[in-house]
């Protein structure tokens, strides 16, 4: 059972845009920064979104990032075959001293 | 161009032991923060814990799963990190990847994790099996 929650899977076609959530409590996502991981298949995960809403330098900005309260969201415009892999929130939770993630969520580009 | 090397994976029996390592290349090392994060077969990601820089203390901290039984280590003049598991268990079957974890200075004498890591290596397997 992850600390943070993310829906098992989300899917869309090409072109369209999906969003993927990412819910949390006051110890976790309410204070601390959130960041996103893409894990390709067979593949280790790679930082998609840190501190919210900023992207590491390479990455597109068909990704974007926000958060509200204990709540994160990742969005994905444009959506293309290769976006289909495995995506992970993370964040600091104070309460347990520790990085926690969500579950995961497999995104399939019908 | 970061690099991050894992070694040291492979089977081992319940009880046992194994220890991994992580090679770094590319950045200060003697200044990262560095963790180990897991992946069992077909599940999510998993933080193992994570061990300061010596400027920072040194100090580890582990996942409530494996404390007392997993030894995060630094040899900052061979660059390397290590992962030391004890008493495994079958739940510790994974894919461990070494990462560098991002810092935040909050006041003058303090700085914790931002709660992520920018690099990743590749991982290496352990697989604890009888």
């Amino acid at each position: 059972q992850s600390v943070l929650t993310q829906p098992p899977s989300v899917s869309a076609a090409p072109g369209q845009k999906v969003t993927i959530s990412c819910s949390g409590s006051s110890s976790n996502i309410e204070k601390n920064y959130v960041s996103w991981y893409q894990q390709l298949p067979g593949t280790a995960p790679q930082l998609l979104i840190y501190d919210n809403n900023k992207r590491p330098s390479g990455i597109p900005d068909r990704f974007s990032g926000s958060k509200s309260g204990t709540s994160a969201t990742l969005g994905i415009t444009g959506l293309q075959t290769g976006d289909e892999a495995d995506y992970y929130c993370g964040t600091w939770d104070s309460s347990l001293s520790a990085v926690v993630f969500g579950g995961g969520t497999k995104l399939t580009v019908l | 161009e970061v690099q991050l090397v894992e070694s040291g994976g492979g089977l081992a029996k319940p009880g046992g032991s194994l220890r991994l390592s992580c090679a770094a290349s590319g950045f200060t090392f003697s200044n990262a923060w560095m963790s180990w994060v897991r992946q069992a077969p077909g599940k999510g990601l998993e933080w193992v814990g994570h061990i300061r820089s010596k400027n920072h203390g040194g100090t580890t901290v582990y996942a409530a799963p494996v404390t007392g039984r997993f030894t995060i280590s630094r040899d900052d003049s061979k660059k390397t990190v290590y992962l030391q598991m004890n008493s495994l268990k079958s739940d510790d079957t994974a894919v461990y990847y070494c990462t560098t974890e991002v810092t935040t200075r909050i006041n003058a004498l303090e700085v914790v994790s931002r709660g992520y890591s920018d690099d990743w290596g590749q991982g290496t397997l352990v697989i604890v099996s009888s």
